[in-house]
């Protein structure tokens, strides 16, 4: 099955600066691969996602890359802003027309200093 | 409406009890999902139904029982539970034709078995 690694695992930055989280995954025919953001007692909460068929995708201040030959795939956050603190999932799927389970990296809390 | 819906919020049950944890979104969505997440741990997947019937099943222990009534509903029964399976049970839902694979989370039933 697809096993997905993720890091760093905490991420501490001044606000203002940017953050970027790194996942990998390994299996080959995973074709879609979300970001989620989870605060604390919350709900995981899609935040972007992108397709394998998409090199990179961006959304105001956040934007994923997805390099397929190297199957790793990036969460980079500019402008970093308080309200950015939480915990950040990758995952990876599967998406041939039906529905399928995502598998999740283990998390990266990051941290927004003052 | 936009969100998938959990009751109860929190339930606590003893391990000769009988539950059921329920999940309804009204989103036409025809895929729906269970996921356990255990404290700093990211959510694993358990059981995934894709047009009212159940497609994956990840091997997850008799004790914990799914149900689809419909299209909208998602229960999961539980008996004889351990108190290993507390944690936070994420039930969501994605659109489950084509290529539009984004799962929506719902805000979860957080479960103590004593």
């Amino acid at each position: 099955g697809e096993n997905v690694e993720q890091h760093p695992s905490t991420l501490s930055v001044q606000e203002g600066d940017s953050a970027v989280i790194k996942c990998t995954y390994s299996d080959s025919a995973s074709n879609y691969f979300p970001w989620y953001k989870q605060e604390l007692g919350k709900r995981p909460q899609l935040i972007i996602d992108i397709r394998s068929n998409v090199g990179e995708k961006k959304d105001q201040r956040i934007a994923v890359t997805l390099n397929k030959t190297a199957k790793h795939f990036s969460l980079h956050i500019t402008e970093t802003q308080p309200e950015d603190s939480a915990v950040y999932f990758c995952a990876a799927s599967y998406s041939g027309g039906g529905a399928d389970g995502l598998t999740f990296g283990k998390g990266t809390h990051l941290i927004i200093q003052p | 409406d936009t969100e998938v819906t959990q009751t109860p919020k929190h339930l606590v049950m003893g391990m000769t009890n009988k539950k059921s944890l329920k999940c309804e979104q009204h989103m036409g969505h025809r895929a729906m999902y269970w996921y356990k997440q255990k404290a700093k741990k990211p959510p694993e997947l358990m059981f995934v139904y894709s047009y009212e019937k159940l497609s994956i099943n990840e091997s997850v222990p008799s004790r914990f029982s799914p149900e689809c009534p419909n299209s909208s509903l998602l229960n999961l029964h539980l008996h004889a539970l351990q108190p290993e399976d507390s944690a936070l049970y994420l039930c969501a839902s994605s659109h489950g034709t084509g290529i539009y694979n984004e799962q929506f989370f719902g805000p979860g039933t957080r479960l103590t078995v004593l």
